[in-house]
């Protein structure tokens, strides 16, 4: 059961312009949302969260952004680098219980 | 401490042999998780300890599949009669106490299993 949906496998965008990774989820009891970048042999590495009491959460140049009556979130990159270029995944948890996106491929071009 | 660690990095084995996986978490982190990723998927999530206790493993995808943490620190996973669809990547993550629902899990760097 595919819980947490990235319909984008991949994305490219400029230096120094936005990116946007969107996710969508179906279980309205998750309440807990992330970000991970994940290089090539390598683990998936946390990079932002939201709680389901807020609409926004900032860091530096990742905002992530949550839609509940939609359920659907978004990561913007602004300005994309790119040593950004790189696998994004969602995750949504409920209690803990964690579940992914396949993921989108993200390549930021010089 | 620099993280959550596993050993080995990578693993190839012949179908029918067991392989046992090795994850130390970040060292004050009490919960411990286990994941498979296969290409163009995203983790899934296979069980998960608090301290010592096992708290599910009802989505370890087979008894063929088995993880211990005797002492509440390091785990272990294990794959008995392996198969060629068992190749894949297994993450452990681990995760602090004392954040209630809304937990960040940090992963290590996973164990590339290939079964011929």
């Amino acid at each position: 059961d595919q819980q947490v949906k990235q319909n984008s496998p991949s994305l490219s965008v400029q230096e120094g312009r936005i990116s946007i990774l969107n996710c969508d989820y179906t279980n309205s009891m998750f309440d807990y949302f992330l970000w991970y970048k994940k290089y090539p042999a390598e683990g998936p590495t946390f990079l932002i969260s939201i709680s389901s009491i807020k609409d926004k959460n900032e860091d530096g140049r990742f905002t992530v952004f949550l839609n509940k009556s939609a359920k659907h979130l978004s990561l913007h990159i602004v300005p994309s680098q790119p040593g950004d270029s790189a696998v994004y995944f969602c995750a949504a948890s409920a209690l803990g219980d964690m579940r992914f996106g396949a993921g989108t491929r993200l390549t930021v071009k010089p | 401490d620099t993280g959550v660690s596993q050993d080995p990095r990578h693993k190839i084995t012949k179908r029918g042999q067991n392989v046992t996986f090795r994850c130390d978490p970040i060292s004050e982190h009490n919960r411990l998780y286990w994941y498979r990723q296969t290409l163009g998927q995203g983790p899934e999530f296979l069980t998960y300890f608090q301290n010592e206790a096992q708290l599910e493993k009802s989505r370890l995808l087979s008894d063929r599949f088995s993880a211990e943490r005797p002492k509440g620190s390091f785990s272990t996973l294990e794959i008995q009669r392996t198969e060629q669809g068992d190749s894949a990547m297994y993450l452990c993550a681990s995760s602090a106490p004392g954040q209630g629902a809304w937990e960040t899990q940090y992963f290590g760097p996973g164990t590339r299993l290939l079964v011929l």
